[in-house]
């Protein structure tokens, strides 16, 4: 069965630093991968999606980028964290016709 | 472009009462429509979905129906309970794009 790994769950950062989140499928080849973010009482917003290895499109201007070094594995990240990055932070892929599934999230405070 | 219109929230409901949250969508094609919910601290899970006018998609006592005439997916229960407490986001897929209402917060009481 496919499932979707996401980590940590729940991180504090100082602002400057660099952030890592790292989302994994299995059971599952060259899936469509996606990071969201949900900032506080307010809706999803697409960060970035990615169709295969190292091909990233990128939805909005920001502080943060991504990568996707393997066929199974999408990375976000940022050199230095802002306030205004604080946020629930959800992976996401795509399978056929169905909707998404979404990763359990990492809880992201910067402080 | 496409987008989605949902209901703003909260909602507090007693428990057993009826639930409905509204959800309209703008397309250029045939999109797929889907609820999602997310319970508090967690991700987003599938609810139901529907991928062609007048489907009904059901699950856990929810249902809504993709209507092509009013652009609507309005999500209904008939009697809600306390662990229905979450935030719900309707959503439409067109192609591999998805597009997400920004989530009605639901809160039943007992």
């Amino acid at each position: 069965s496919q499932t979707i790994h996401q980590w940590p769950a729940t991180l504090v950062q100082p602002v400057g630093s660099p952030l890592s989140l790292e989302c994994t499928v299995e059971g599952t080849s060259n899936p469509n991968l996606y990071w969201y973010r949900q900032a506080a009482g307010r809706g999803l917003q697409l960060l970035f999606y990615s169709v295969g290895i190292g091909q990233i499109s990128s939805e909005v201007p920001q502080n943060l980028s991504a990568s996707r070094p393997q066929d199974r594995q999408f990375i976000l990240s940022s050199k230095k964290l802002l306030l205004s990055d604080s946020g629930f932070y959800l992976c996401a892929w795509i399978e056929g016709n169905y909707g998404y599934t979404f990763g359990s999230g990492t809880r992201l405070t910067v402080v | 472009g496409d987008s989605v219109t949902q209901m703003e929230g909260p909602v507090t409901l007693s428990e057993e009462a009826f639930l409905t949250i509204n959800c309209t969508y703008t397309a250029t094609g045939y999109p797929s429509l889907f609820w999602y919910v997310q319970y508090p601290g967690e991700g987003l899970q599938l609810l139901l979905k529907a991928t062609k006018a007048d489907d009904k998609g059901s699950n856990k006592g929810f249902e809504a129906t993709y209507r092509k005439e009013t652009t609507s997916f309005h999500l209904e229960k008939g009697s809600v309970q306390v662990s229905d407490s979450a935030v719900y986001f309707c959503a439409l897929r067109s192609g591999n794009q998805f597009y997400f209402g920004t989530g009605t917060s639901l809160t039943v009481i007992p």
